[in-house]
């Protein structure tokens, strides 16, 4: 079956540091990858995505690069703000087909940024 | 504006007593998803629907019904709450062969 692994956190970080939360993942077929993120008493936000291998996708600073040889999907950002702190999400989907939108999530990293 | 509505977005209940969480999506989707979230254990798909009349269980779907009598709506009915369904759940919408899923806002669910 499909599955998500993310490093275990939280992840605690002063702000202007750099952040990598690491995600690799295992899926039947070709999955599209997602990053999402939920800001405290808020709901779920899409960061950024890629649906081929080689894709990078970004937004807000965050940058992840689909890396089919390792599959992995790790988040990337070079310096963080206070206002990064939120828990994140990678996940993964089968576009199409059998997938019927589902989505296969990780279990979430907490990270706090500290002015 | 596209959007998934849910309704409650709060809500503290006793064990047993039924209860409905609403979802309406705007945007002629034909899949929707009802997932739950559980601290370091990600979000779970609890059933899923491809389009009207169309619903299938997800990965936790015990203590949970669905229907989808209309292609906007999908709403989510625990018959007999208990304890152990306190979360925090989220409806989804997604287009056939698409891969964008748009979620709502969350509804935060205590059973007491």
């Amino acid at each position: 079956g499909n599955s998500v692994t993310q490093m275990e956190g939280p992840v605690t970080l002063s702000e202007e540091a750099f952040l990598t939360i690491n995600c690799t993942y295992t899926a039947t077929g070709y999955p599209s990858l997602f990053w999402y993120v939920q800001y405290p008493g808020e709901g779920l936000q899409l960061l950024l995505k890629a649906t081929k291998a080689d894709d990078k996708g970004s937004n807000k600073g965050f940058e992840a690069t689909y890396r089919k040889e390792t599959t992995s999907f790790h988040l990337e950002k070079g310096s963080v703000q206070v206002s990064d702190s939120a828990v994140y999400f990678c996940a993964l989907t089968l576009a199409g087909g059998t997938s019927y939108g589902k989505l296969t999530f990780g279990q979430g990293t907490i990270l706090t940024v500290h002015p | 504006e596209a959007q998934v509505t849910q309704n409650p977005r709060y809500l503290i209940t006793v064990t047993g007593k039924k209860l409905t969480v609403t979802c309406s999506q705007n945007m002629n989707h034909e899949y929707m998803s009802w997932y739950r979230q559980d601290p370091g254990l990600g979000l779970r798909q609890i059933y899923y629907s491809m389009n009207v009349e169309v619903t299938d269980k997800g990965d936790v779907p015990e203590g949970y019904k669905v229907s989808r009598k209309e292609k906007r709506n999908f709403p989510l009915i625990l018959e007999s709450p208990s304890p152990n369904q306190t979360s925090l759940y989220f409806c989804a919408s997604s287009p056939a062969g698409g891969n964008t899923i748009y979620f709502g806002e969350g509804s935060w669910l205590t059973v007491v």
